[in-house]
């Protein structure tokens, strides 16, 4: 049971364009929700959150959109730029013990 | 400036091997956890700690264990390996309830079960 989805596995943009992420979610008692970015051998790195009271939260070319009557969020990359190409993953976090469940990535590329 | 510190980062058992992997945070972090990335799985929790001496099983508990004697270290250990163990293991460490949910990553280890 797949309760955070991206279902897709990879995505691809011209440098100076948006990249555009998608995840959706099935569990209501998720109280934040964030995005990582994963280079290749290294652990993930926290990117931007929101909280589920919000439904924007924005840093720097980062914008994270949450509409919980539709139970998806995004990740806005405005403008993208080669070193944005990476693997991003959504994450949601429950109450207690402060647990992320994670999503299985979107592997973004910015080309040149 | 270390952060999150795992050991070792390569390992290649049998099956049917026990190895013990070692994480080590030096921010003060109450909580830490082990996750577990495959292929098409995303990142999955084996098991976490809330404090010292405390552990809790997280998603996919069953074949490993796990030990925090000390603040700073989250021990996970595998006593009989199995091919579908092999993986790449992350350690995380947060404050308590998080700054905004985030958790402090690990560089990664990877474990082949042959």
């Amino acid at each position: 049971d797949q309760q955070v989805k991206q279902n897709s596995p990879s995505l691809s943009v011209q440098e100076g364009r948006i990249s555009i992420l998608n995840c959706d979610y099935t569990n209501s008692m998720f109280d934040y929700f964030l995005w990582y970015k994963k280079y290749p051998a290294e652990g993930p790195t926290f990117l931007i959150s929101i909280s589920s009271i919000k439904d924007k939260n924005e840093d720097g070319r980062f914008t994270v959109f949450l509409n919980k009557s539709a139970k998806h969020l995004s990740l806005h990359i405005v403008p993208s730029q080669p070193g944005d190409s990476a693997v991003y993953f959504c994450a949601a976090r429950t109450g207690g013990g402060n647990k992320l469940t994670f999503g299985t990535g979107t592997q973004l590329k910015v080309e040149l | 400036n270390a952060g999150v510190t795992q050991t070792p980062k390569f390992r290649v058992l049998k099956t049917g091997q026990s190895m013990t992997l070692l994480c080590a945070q030096d921010m003060n972090h109450e909580y830490m956890y082990w996750y577990r990335q495959d292929p098409g799985m995303g990142l999955r929790l084996i098991h976490y700690s809330v404090g010292e001496g405390t552990t809790a099983k997280g998603e996919v508990p069953d074949g490993y264990n796990v030990s925090r004697l000390k603040k700073q270290n989250f021990l996970l250990g595998l006593e009989s390996a199995a091919p579908s163990q092999t993986s790449v293991y992350f350690c995380a460490s947060s404050y308590y309830r998080g700054r905004d949910g985030e958790l402090f990553f690990g560089e990664g280890s990877r474990l082949t079960v042959l």
